[in-house]
């Protein structure tokens, strides 16, 4: 059983491009989760999904951010028009319900 | 609103020093809490958990925690730390109430001096 993969590890981006961010989930696990990691900050959550469902996206900013995790394929955060501001660590996260979360290695994003 | 606070963002100690991070929560309905840790350049690993049962949990390397449910507080300690114990801890719980997302405190780096 694989564990939770994101992709890419690292990503760079100009100001104004979109980032796609993408994680697949341990196999059986139907909860995924999305956090940030700034410098020197913890981890602050974004947002959580089901398949096909957004249950709690109340981390995330309103505007330019998105995410979903569709019935196939892995779940996507995306972020449009990327500042450098959005420059971070993000790191997805799955796990059977009610049980712990299990992480992936982070996609590190850089904007230039 | 739910939180979670850990006490401590730095901590510096010498190797064979015991170790003590505390972490509070605010939440309500049953909780699941957890301590986990990152190593630097790493991602995060799962430490401990606790669910139910028996509060003071064993976890991996060394490390446990005690569960005060009065005081709402899972604090996480080890006797004798090592330099290779160096890197940032997680405290972190997840409720029923919460719809079971797990929420973060901020994190505690500890640095273990040789």
């Amino acid at each position: 059983n694989a564990g939770v993969m994101q992709n890419p590890r690292h990503l760079v981006r100009r100001r104004g491009q979109e980032a796609r961010l993408r994680c697949s989930p341990m196999k059986g696990h139907s909860h995924v989760y999305w956090y940030r990691q700034l410098p020197e900050e913890g981890l602050k959550f974004m947002v959580y999904l089901q398949k096909e469902n957004i249950i709690d996206e109340s981390g995330m900013p309103k505007e330019r951010f998105s995410a979903e995790f569709p019935k196939e394929g892995p779940s996507i955060l995306r972020i449009q028009q990327v500042v450098r501001g959005d420059s971070a660590a993000y790191f997805c996260a799955s796990s059977p319900v009610g049980a712990e979360a299990f992480f992936g290695q982070g996609t590190r994003l850089t904007v230039v | 609103a739910q939180s979670v606070s850990q006490h401590n963002h730095h901590v510096i100690l010498s190797e064979a020093a015991s170790l003590e991070l505390g972490c509070n929560y605010s939440y309500g309905g049953t909780v699941n809490l957890f301590w986990y840790v990152q190593y630097p350049g790493q991602h995060l690993q799962l430490l401990l958990k606790y669910f139910s049962g028996d509060p003071l949990v064993k976890g991996i390397k060394g490390f446990e925690a005690e569960f005060i449910k009065s005081k709402f507080s899972f604090n996480l300690r080890k006797p004798s730390v090592q330099w290779s114990d160096t890197a940032e801890y997680f405290c972190a719980v997840s409720s029923n109430t919460g719809g079971f997302k797990t929420i973060f405190g901020a994190g505690t780096r500890l640095f273990v001096k040789a």
